[in-house]
């Protein structure tokens, strides 16, 4: 079955470094979304990509969907202590029927002030 | 708007007993999820409804576990017994029209089974 992986895990940073979170699927999606949790939260939408080889933007945050529609990646330019979460990627394949919107492992973030 | 509304937002039980888990989804909106997150699984969708009807229930557990949703505005899901091995936080969820539209999460409920 389809699957999504995120790397890394876990991501430590101090307050104004960059940060990017990676994810592949193990097969070709339609879209992929993203998500942040903030600890003891729920996951809340970011954006959803579709368009292979698409970027969108979100002030610090820069989204890419790859040109294959297999990858995906997160990237935060100068992180503040407010983007501490983990962040999900979820992914819709193409051969995939039904509902099953496959959540990647997510990348917890933390940001040392 | 109100968002996704989850009852009880915190339920410890023991093992054996009944849990029910309430959602209200958005109004309007025709699609509902249920989730499950653990530290060891991470998130997995444990079943969908559109329109009120289950289309997906392929990750629900066992037979323990069971979700009805008899209107547009309600849904449940239930444990009957509970296992420890089922403490988790269950996230419903909805979005206007299935799951390749924006998927609202409801806080969660929080299950700890002893």
């Amino acid at each position: 079955g389809q699957q999504v992986m995120q790397i890394p895990q876990y991501q430590h940073v101090q307050e104004g470094e960059d940060f990017t979170t990676y994810c592949n699927s193990s097969t070709t999606l339609s879209n992929i979304q993203w998500y942040k949790q903030r600890p003891g939260g729920h996951p809340v939408f970011l954006i959803q990509l579709v368009k292979s080889g698409e970027v969108k933007k979100q002030k610090r945050l820069t989204f890419q969907f790859g040109e294959a529609k297999k990858n995906s990646s997160l990237h935060i330019t100068a992180t503040q202590t407010t983007d501490v979460g983990t962040y999900f990627c979820a992914g819709w394949g193409k051969e995939t029927s039904g509902s099953r919107l496959t959540f990647g492992e997510g990348t917890q973030l933390t940001v040392n002030p | 708007d109100a968002g996704v509304i989850q009852s009880p937002r915190h339920e410890v039980t023991e093992m054996g007993q009944e849990v029910t888990l309430r959602c209200k989804p958005i109004s309007g909106h025709n699609s509902l999820f249920w989730y499950r997150q653990t530290m060891m699984r991470g998130l997995e969708l444990l079943i969908y409804f559109n329109n009120n009807v289950p289309i997906d229930d392929s990750g629900m557990p066992e037979d323990r576990f069971s979700a009805k949703m008899p209107n547009a505005s309600f849904s449940t899901l239930k444990i009957q017994p509970s296992e420890p091995r089922d403490s988790a936080v269950y996230f419903c969820a909805s979005s206007l029209r299935g799951p390749w539209f924006t998927i609202y999460f409801g806080e969660g409920s929080w299950l700890t089974v002893v």
